[in-house]
C-alpha cells in the first residue's frame, strides 16, 4: 500500500495570499493522485485528480496541483486564497489498478483577513 | 440525488455497547467504503465492498463488521464498543474503476465512554 506524507499539518495564511500544500508519496510504477477538501463539519469532496497526461492539473475553486514523478510529489497551490478556503485538505493516492485510496494525515488551512 | 447519507450524525456509547452505523447511496455505485478519521491521522479504511454480497477488510477492521445485502446499503456494526473506537466515521461510494472519485457522506461522530 502507498504511504502518503503531507509535510505541513497547519498552514495559516492571510486572505489574498498564495498557498502551497505539499504532498509526497512512496514510489510506485504508476499512481493516481487526488486532493480532497473537508470543510468544517462536512464530508470530503474532490478538489482535483491526476490520472495521466499533463502534469499540471486544474481543479475547482481555483486550485491546481503539479505531479512530479521524479520527486514523487503532488503539491497543491492556489494563487490567492479566500476566507472560504479555510478547511482541511487531504492528499490521497491509489496504486495503478487499485480503487482503494491511501490518505495523508491532512493539512489544516486557516485563512485570516 | 441525496448522494451518500449516514445516520446517526452523533452518538455516545458506553463501553461494551453495540451499534450499527447506517450508510445509503443513491448513485447506483458498486464500490462502497467505511473510513475512520482520527485527529492528525487522516482517514483509515475499515472495510470495503465491491458489490452486493462481497466485502473485504481494510487497514483497521478489528472490532467492526459489515454486510452488503443491497447495492444501496452498507451498514457498519460495532460490537463491544471500546474507547479506542471514538472517532468520526465516513462512508463513501464510487463507480467501478480507479478513475472514479469517491463520494463521501457527512460522517458520524461517535464517542465511547
Amino acid at each position: 500500500a502507498q504511504s502518503v506524507t503531507q509535510l505541513d499539518s497547519q498552514v495559516p495564511v492571510f486572505e489574498e495570499a498564495p498557498v502551497e500544500l505539499r504532498c509526497n508519496y512512496s514510489s510506485s510504477v504508476s499512481v493516481y493522485l487526488f486532493w480532497y477538501v473537508q470543510y468544517p463539519n462536512q464530508g470530503l469532496q474532490l478538489l482535483l485528480k491526476y490520472l495521466s497526461g499533463s502534469t499540471l492539473v486544474k481543479g475547482i475553486n481555483g486550485f491546481e496541483a503539479e505531479f512530479n514523478k521524479s520527486q514523487t510529489s503532488f503539491h497543491l497551490r492556489k494563487p490567492s486564497v479566500h476566507i472560504s478556503d479555510t478547511a482541511e485538505y487531504f492528499c490521497a493516492v491509489s496504486d495503478g489498478g487499485d480503487y482503494k485510496l491511501s490518505f495523508g494525515a491532512g493539512t489544516t488551512v486557516t485563512v485570516r483577513a | 440525488n441525496a448522494g451518500v447519507t449516514q445516520t446517526p450524525k452523533f452518538r455516545i456509547l458506553k463501553i461494551g455497547q453495540s451499534m450499527t452505523l447506517q450508510c445509503t447511496q443513491d448513485m447506483n455505485h458498486n464500490y462502497m467504503y467505511w473510513y475512520r478519521q482520527d485527529p492528525g491521522m487522516g482517514l483509515k479504511l475499515i472495510y470495503y465492498s465491491v458489490g452486493a454480497g462481497i466485502t473485504d477488510k481494510g487497514e483497521v477492521p478489528n472490532g467492526y463488521n459489515v454486510s452488503r445485502s443491497t447495492t444501496e446499503d452498507f451498514p457498519l456494526r460495532l460490537e463491544l464498543a471500546a474507547p479506542s473506537q471514538t472517532s468520526v466515521y465516513f462512508c463513501a461510494s464510487s463507480g467501478t474503476g480507479v478513475y472514479n472519485e469517491q463520494f463521501f457522506g457527512p460522517g458520524t461522530r461517535l464517542t465511547v465512554l
